[in-house]
């Protein structure tokens, strides 16, 4: 255990659906990052929250909605999805600002048809 | 661009040998180089870390070795056992987390 926890860890949905992703750090970090696992692509930073403030953006597409209440839980709204967003989705969190290492949720495997 | 990139996707080793996967960067600022490790259906797992004032880290059975001349990261593994076998990711930041790279990964495969 990463002391980072993802749920669900899978989910297929419709591309009318709505769901989200939810992810809960128990390590006192207060950043939190979504990450995209594609097949046969390098981890795609999709958003970062730095003291529960968005910081970064990579130009992820509307339908991904980030939301973070507090330092320890962030969640992914997902909506009106298309089949080529089906990937890993993958939660970090780190502390802000020096350089350490991040800890990384188990992923949830979302599948969208 | 900025890019981390592996200059092998696979690698099989046999059981006991040293593994070696190697990294390159392109971003001379980068001043903080993490190596991950990604079992089958889990998230990626943090190995070691190396700080560009060091060319060489040692942790348990893995060494990361950094040359900044030539912008090159490797993670030796001693001794590899079949649970090191994985995908290994390097990874890249400079002033903060919040711009660290991936590279695209090596899988390791162990052969018994």
């Amino acid at each position: 255990e990463t002391g980072v926890t993802q749920t669900p860890r899978h989910l297929v949905m419709g591309m009318t659906n709505k769901k989200s992703l939810k992810c809960e750090q128990h390590l006192g970090h207060n950043a939190m990052y979504w990450y995209k696992q594609s097949a046969k692509k390098p981890l795609e930073l999709m958003f970062v929250y730095s003291l529960e403030e968005r910081v970064e953006n990579n130009s992820v597409p509307s339908r991904f909605s980030p939301e973070c209440p507090n330092s320890s839980h962030l969640f992914l709204h997902l909506h009106t999805l298309q089949p080529e967003d089906s990937a890993l989705y993958l939660c970090a969190s780190s502390l802000s600002g020096e350089n350490t290492e991040a800890f990384f949720g188990q992923g949830t495997r979302l599948t969208v048809v | 661009g900025e890019s981390v990139g592996l200059h092998l996707p696979t690698l099989s080793v046999q059981e006991g040998d040293n593994s070696i996967i190697n990294c390159a960067y392109s971003n001379s600022a980068s001043d903080y180089f993490i190596w991950y490790k990604q079992e089958s259906g889990k998230g990626p797992q943090f190995i070691i870390d190396i700080r560009s004032n060091m060319d060489k880290r040692q942790g348990q059975r893995v060494t990361v070795l950094l040359n900044k001349t030539v912008k090159h990261l490797s993670l030796q593994i001693a001794a590899t056992q079949p649970g090191d076998s994985a995908v290994y990711f390097c990874a890249e930041t400079g002033s903060s987390y919040d711009k660290v790279i991936f590279g695209p990964g090596t899988s390791l495969s162990v052969i018994p």
